[in-house]
């Protein structure tokens, strides 16, 4: 089975960088994502990491030690509108297939 | 266009209804995939089709009957509902169900069983 670990929640300041962690244990590992969640709406997809190392795409970056079964996701310059659920996601190999599971989310809260 | 799009978005059905789910993508994706979200909890895996081929069934009940029609379509069939089915359920699609493929979310389906 996996193990996705994730802070429950995070409160960060309009304009300041915030770091979400995500720790995971499974076998099969074939690459993990990060999501977006706002309450009400479906995930939108942020990054996608299957090599160690930083991503970086505009405000969001994403790191991965496969080594050390770890994540996180950057988020600079923040706005109120990134108050959300960040979802981490493994994805690995099983018997059928290619299975994705969750963490159980970080909700966000960016104050003023 | 990373588009999935998904109907009805709102559904209200009774214990003895059937009814479908409707999923729909047109990026030449052949895997698909459909999730079950309760509120405050993450998504759960219930099905992955992946070339039209039922992958992964993540034991769930037979009252969910997932069908995929061709490579752009996937439908799932409600029948017999319970309450506690009730929930958000996403459908997702990847190029392939394979390392190096970003998965894509639709808007989702809210379900209430009454």
């Amino acid at each position: 089975g996996q193990n996705i670990d994730q802070p429950t929640e995070m409160t960060a300041t309009e304009g300041a960088i915030v770091q979400i962690n995500c720790t995971y244990q499974t076998s099969g590992f074939n690459g993990l994502f990060w999501y977006q969640q706002h309450a009400g709406e479906a995930p939108t997809f942020l990054s996608y990491n299957v090599l160690d190392g930083l991503e970086e795409k505009g405000r969001f970056s994403s790191f991965l030690s496969r080594s050390k079964g770890y994540s996180y996701l950057l988020l600079k310059e923040l706005q109120m509108k990134d108050s959300a659920s960040y979802l981490c996601a493994v994805r690995a190999v099983t018997g059928g297939g290619n299975k994705l599971t969750f963490g159980t989310g970080t909700q966000l809260k960016v104050e003023l | 266009d990373t588009e999935v799009t998904q109907t009805p978005k709102h559904l209200v059905m009774g214990m003895t209804n059937k009814k479908s789910l409707k999923c729909e993508q047109h990026m030449g994706h052949r895997a698909m995939y459909w999730y079950k979200q309760k509120a405050k909890k993450p998504p759960e895996l219930m099905f992955v089709y992946s070339y039209e081929k039922l992958s992964i069934n993540e034991s769930v009940p037979s009252r969910f009957s997932p069908e995929c029609p061709n490579s752009s379509l996937l439908n799932l069939h409600l029948h017999a509902l319970q309450p506690e089915d009730s929930a958000l359920y996403l459908c997702a699609s990847s190029f392939e169900d394979s390392s190096g493929n970003t998965i894509y979310f639709g808007e989702g389906s809210w379900l209430t069983v009454v």
